[in-house]
């Protein structure tokens, strides 16, 4: 079974300082794992992921994500944060060697960066 | 570039009524998923379409039903909408399970049974 875990739903953080938003996930084998974002009233867009390779993953708008396999997570960061990157984040995870091949995604961690 | 396109936007439905949601792609991806989202529950797939001709029951199926049209095409029916059923549903595609691509996903319809 694979799942995934976003243990906070909403992180307050002010424009310019660095942001995380926290993915941890559970799989049997080896995961595939996204990042999403979702603007108000508009659809998910991808913004990065692993797949294999190295653990930091950089992906758009200046936003880059670190697997850590032992603690089983896959953080979401950007050094310094915009008013514009306001909006609900999703993490998704696909069990490599799991019988499904869909993705699970969690339930969102919005994200409110403040003048 | 229109990618995944769904229509209606908004819809309003009175319990019992019955609706199709229309959506299109036009990136030649083989796959595609109906999820419904909901405040605290994330994103629960509905049904989906591994490839042309073949559909399959998601997490939460029931009251809903496909229908994968052709390759472009997959339209989900509520035959007898239920205020349960008040969610905002995306449609999303990609080249094909079990490859390692990211979904494409449609802008949404915010459905509203009372």
């Amino acid at each position: 079974a694979q799942s995934v875990a976003q243990p906070e739903d909403q992180v307050n953080v002010a424009e310019g300082n660095p942001l995380t938003v926290k993915c941890t996930y559970s799989v049997s084998g080896n995961p595939y794992l996204f990042w999403y974002v979702q603007y108000p009233n508009r659809g998910l867009q991808f913004l990065l992921k692993y797949i294999t390779g190295d653990n930091l993953v950089k992906g758009s708008y200046g936003f880059e994500a670190e697997f850590n396999k032992s603690q089983t997570s896959f953080h979401l960061k950007k050094p310094s944060a915009l008013v514009s990157d306001s909006a609900l984040y999703f993490c998704a995870v696909r069990d490599i060697s799991g019988g499904s091949y869909i993705p699970t995604f969690g339930r969102g961690t919005s994200l409110i960066v403040h003048p | 570039n229109a990618g995944v396109t769904q229509t209606p936007k908004f819809q309003v439905l009175k319990t019992g009524q019955s609706m199709t949601l229309q959506c299109a792609q036009d990136m030649n991806h083989n796959s595609m998923y109906w999820y419904r989202q909901d405040p605290g529950m994330g994103l629960r797939l509905i049904y989906y379409s591994a490839s042309e001709g073949t559909t399959d029951k998601g997490e939460v199926p029931n009251g809903y039903n496909v229908s994968r049209l052709n390759k472009r095409e997959f339209s989900l029916r509520l035959e007898s909408a239920a205020p349960s059923q008040t969610s905002v549903y995306f449609c999303a595609s990609n080249l094909s399970p079990g490859v390692d691509t990211e979904a494409f996903f449609g802008q949404g319809t915010r459905l509203t049974v009372v």
